[in-house]
């Protein structure tokens, strides 16, 4: 059965550093996303990405991020100087668009980013 | 994207079935019901969808009342494995729009 990847499973950082955070969504779904979970709350949307741009993002999706899908089969998220409340579980999903109302949304095991 | 509500924890026996509701009362016409569970820290995985009609596959059914102002997921016969925070989200039709997670619901399955 096809699956989203994510890589790698945990990050360890330093505050102030860049991050990329890397995905591989199931490779006909045109739909990409970015979730975050900081421990004990709940899962946010940060971002999604459809056709080579942002369709929607969210108020924490500010100017240090940015997504970026470089080749045919990944999608990366960047942190650009990452900030100890950056710290989360990141999850990326993809989902294809099958018309009125289904877009199922597959998720990635998450990668979990830790900033010091 | 409507609200939802949902109790915070419920507790099933292993084998019995699950009932897990869900208030929707704002919901519109055009949004569809859809609930995803979330093991541990895992990645949340989808179970189910609806419009009006009840629904069901492999993992579980979906009741939704004529007014559509609430609905139940059911797990036939819940395992162990079934233990998770499940979650019930209204989406907008017709877009690949972005998934509102609440608090969910916390399933314990118990022997």
């Amino acid at each position: 059965e096809p699956e989203v990847t994510q890589t790698p499973s945990h990050q360890v950082t330093q505050m102030g550093q860049e991050v990329i955070l890397r995905c591989v969504p199931i490779s006909n779904h045109l739909y990409f996303y970015w979730y975050r979970q900081i421990l004990g709350q709940k899962v946010e949307f940060l971002v999604s990405f459809y056709n080579n741009e942002i369709s929607e993002k969210s108020e924490i999706f500010d100017d240090q991020f940015s997504v970026e899908r470089p080749d045919g089969s990944n999608f990366t998220l960047k942190i650009r100087s990452t900030k100890l409340e950056d710290s989360a579980m990141y999850f990326c999903a993809s989902s294809e668009f099958l018309g009125q109302g289904a877009h199922e949304q597959f998720f990635g095991p998450g990668t979990r980013l830790t900033v010091l | 994207d409507a609200k939802t509500t949902q109790p915070t924890s419920m507790d099933c026996a292993e084998g019995r079935a699950a009932n897990l509701p869900c208030n929707h009362s704002t919901i519109s016409g055009n949004e569809y019901v859809y609930w995803y569970r979330q093991i541990h820290s895992q990645g949340p995985q989808y179970i189910i969808h609806g419009l009006k009609n009840n629904e069901t596959n492999e993992m579980a059914s979906l009741i939704i009342t004529e007014d559509r102002k609430s609905s139940t997921l059911i797990l036939p016969h819940a395992t162990l494995r079934d233990t998770a925070v499940y979650y019930c989200i209204v989406v907008l039709t017709g877009t690949a729009s972005k998934l509102t997670f609440g608090t969910g619901t916390r399933l314990q399955v118990t022997l």
